[in-house]
């Protein structure tokens, strides 16, 4: 199985800031990799797909980057409605497995 | 609209069965690749299973394999995941998702599973 692991855990930063977080897989996953968003009582969204692409609707603020096995979710300029637990996951192959997530916090 | 609507949850026994639905509406299921995902309370999400376009493809995470089953029903547009030999640990919020090669881009509300005696 593909092994996902993101960095940091939490993430702290002040409105404005720039904000990125890691995954990096335990092997070669090409650009198959999507980012969500999880806010408390709700369902994750999706934020990126194929490692760059940006979901439809989601603010341009997010970007995406990398491909093999690292990759990075960038927050350009963090805003209070960012506050949220951040996944990354690979479909390259079954499982599907996600990253442990990373939790953004306002400072 | 895409929607996605789980039922099924509840509270059951260890060693019990479950058979959870995802009704889906707005788009085929048989064109999509269909997923369960799930959250254990303050954890992280794990994918549970998934079912490929034309159903003859299924996989399982290891720690649901020989025990969790994903069908679906094309007539009702329905996504099944039938549940049994229930342990503690797969005390969750069982997710139902629509996915493709933009990743799983519509979910349900979830349904939340409890196995406790």
């Amino acid at each position: 199985d593909i092994q996902m692991t993101q960095s940091p855990s939490t993430l702290s930063a002040s409105i404005g800031d720039r904000a990125t977080i890691t995954c990096r897989a335990s092997q070669s996953i090409d650009s198959w990799l999507a980012w969500y968003q999880q806010k408390p009582g709700q369902a994750p969204k999706l934020l990126i797909y194929q490692a760059s692409k940006l979901e439809s609707g989601v603010p341009l603020r997010f970007s995406g980057s990398g491909s093999g096995t690292q990759f990075t979710l960038t927050i350009s300029s963090l805003q209070a409605e960012d506050v949220a637990v951040y996944y990354c996951q690979q479909y390259s192959s079954a499982p599907d497995t996600f990253g442990q997530g990373t939790k953004v916090e306002i400072k | 609209e895409v929607q996605l609507v789980e039922s099924g949850g509840g509270l059951v026994q260890p060693g019990g069965s479950l058979r959870l639905s995802c009704e889906a509406s707005g788009f085929t299921i048989s064109d999509y690749w269909m997923h369960w995902v799930r959250q254990a309370p303050g954890k992280g999400l794990v994918w549970v299973s998934h079912i490929n376009r034309d159903g003859t493809m299924t996989n399982y995470a290891d720690s649901v394999r020989g025990r969790f089953t994903i069908s679906r029903d094309d007539a009702r547009n329905t996504l099944f995941l039938q549940m049994n030999s229930l342990r503690p640990e797969d005390t969750a919020v069982f997710y139902c998702a629509r996915g493709d090669s933009s990743g799983l881009g519509y979910w349900g509300q979830g349904t939340l599973v409890t196995v406790s005696s």
